[in-house]
């Protein structure tokens, strides 16, 4: 079974500076894909940045890139130069080739301080 | 109408009722999805639709139906809501199953 797991249920950064996002997950599927998505306090959910298991470079979008290191199962999100906006919840989310079913850790809340 | 509408808003529903939840995209993708997000637990999916004719089951299907007449369309209907059902439900669409899914806003339901 897959799963998802963010360890990190808060986290504090000071405006400017780098945060990392940690996420492990869990497949045995040789094909799959890993999302992230950002949940700010009015709710809604925006896609970020989205990475392929056989993808050989990590993903950048941006100010976010993807971490991504598969012997350890990690796909840790990097968000540069922190901006007050960026407080929010963030999710890792991973599906496999059998469809688009997205599988979601509990996510990690990121407060930016000023 | 610009990417997934979803309506309504909220609801505060009596136990017992049948309910529908309306989910509408117009980027013409051929999947859609509707997950329930509770807190501590993340969000979860209920059910999903690959293509337009087709549906199938998520991880908490129970208690819920859903129907996939068109592309656009994609409704969730609680037969007998329950207390359990509380939740913020979130619609999504995707071009295809393995493409990046984006949201609607959400209808927070509120079963007593």
């Amino acid at each position: 079974a897959q799963k998802i797991t963010q360890t990190q249920p808060g986290m504090f950064v000071q405006e400017k500076e780098a945060v990392t996002l940690d996420c492990t997950y869990d497949t045995s599927d040789p094909s799959y894909g890993l999302f992230w998505y950002k949940q700010p306090s009015s709710g809604e959910m925006i896609f970020l940045i989205y990475q392929g298991s056989y993808d050989q470079q990590n993903a950048t979008e941006g100010r976010y890139s993807l971490n991504f290191q598969k012997a350890r199962k990690s796909a840790n999100l990097v968000i540069s130069a922190s901006q007050l906006g960026d407080s929010a919840m963030y999710f890792c989310a991973m599906n496999n080739n059998q469809g688009g079913k997205l599988i979601f850790g509990q996510g990690t809340e990121l407060s930016v301080k000023p | 109408i610009a990417g997934i509408t979803q309506a309504p808003t909220s609801q505060i529903l009596a136990a017992g009722r049948r309910m529908t939840l309306r989910c509408t995209q117009d980027m013409r993708h051929n999947a859609m999805y509707w997950y329930r997000q509770d807190l501590g637990l993340g969000l979860r999916l209920i059910h999903y639709s690959n293509t337009a004719g087709t549906t199938g089951k998520g991880e908490v299907p129970d208690g819920y139906s859903v129907s996939r007449a068109n592309t656009d369309d994609f409704p969730l209907t609680l037969a007998s809501a329950v207390p359990s059902q509380t939740s913020v439900y979130f619609c999504a669409s995707s071009l295809d199953r393995n493409n990046e899914q984006f949201f609607g806003p959400g209808t927070r339901l509120t079963v007593l």
